[in-house]
């Protein structure tokens, strides 16, 4: 069972590079979401979608983009690295039903030079 | 708008002795809450969910979780800590949409010999 995939797992940038962060899902899952984790700061929300075709933003959406072309697939885009956004991140799905849990990925470790 | 506090950064025990992690949340409806373990390099495991169906849950691992809604609360308890539970726990509630996790800022369990 894959479950959620990200890749990369690690990657080191230069400031003003752009890169994308591939997520993708074999659960059949509607919701997906991308989070950043930093040291003391838990992990805070960039954007989440609720299905093919619709994205919102969540609490640290500057600086990325998202789109959701298809169920399985949520890619994280950085249009210009900048060192600020050196963090881990993580991709989540979840079912539609009540209370259902996310299941998270690995981490992609990002690193701004 | 829903919030998550962890009260406690950091919580070192004996191994054998109780562990208990504090979360409390903020929420506009009614809630459902989750706690996740983090091991180092690692992605996020749930370790139980509370979802009104009764107020004390039992995940994995030994763990268990009172909700308190008198004291908007959700602890995280275990009755005897092992050498393999030191690792980053995090406290989260769903967004008012329902559609992503809102997360505290973890607490850091250490355990000794």
């Amino acid at each position: 069972n894959a479950g959620v995939t990200q890749t990369p797992k690690f990657q080191v940038l230069k400031t003003g590079q752009s890169m994308t962060l591939q997520c993708a899902q074999d659960m059949n899952h509607e919701y997906m979401s991308w989070y950043r984790q930093d040291p003391g700061m838990g992990l805070r929300l960039i954007h989440y979608s609720v299905g093919a075709g619709i994205t919102d933003q969540g609490e640290v959406p500057n600086g990325y983009n998202v789109s959701r072309s298809t169920t399985e697939d949520f890619p994280l885009r950085l249009l210009s690295a900048a060192p600020s956004q050196t963090s881990v991140y993580f991709c989540a799905s979840r079912g539609t039903a009540e209370a259902q849990p996310q299941h998270f990925g690995d981490g992609t470790r990002l690193s701004i030079l | 708008a829903q919030s998550v506090t962890q009260l406690g950064s950091h919580v070192s025990v004996s191994e054998g002795a109780l562990v208990l992690l504090r979360c409390n949340y903020s929420s506009s409806v009614p809630p459902y809450l989750f706690w996740y373990v983090q091991y180092p390099n690692q992605g996020l495991q749930l370790l139980l969910k509370y979802t009104s169906a009764a107020t004390l849950v039992k995940g994995i691992n030994g763990f268990e979780a009172e909700f308190k809604k008198s004291e908007t609360s959700f602890h995280l308890t275990k009755p005897s800590a092992h050498m393999s539970d030191a690792a980053e726990y995090f406290c989260a509630v769903t967004n008012q949409a329902g559609t992503a996790l809102i997360f505290g800022k973890g607490t850091t369990l250490s355990v000794s010999s």
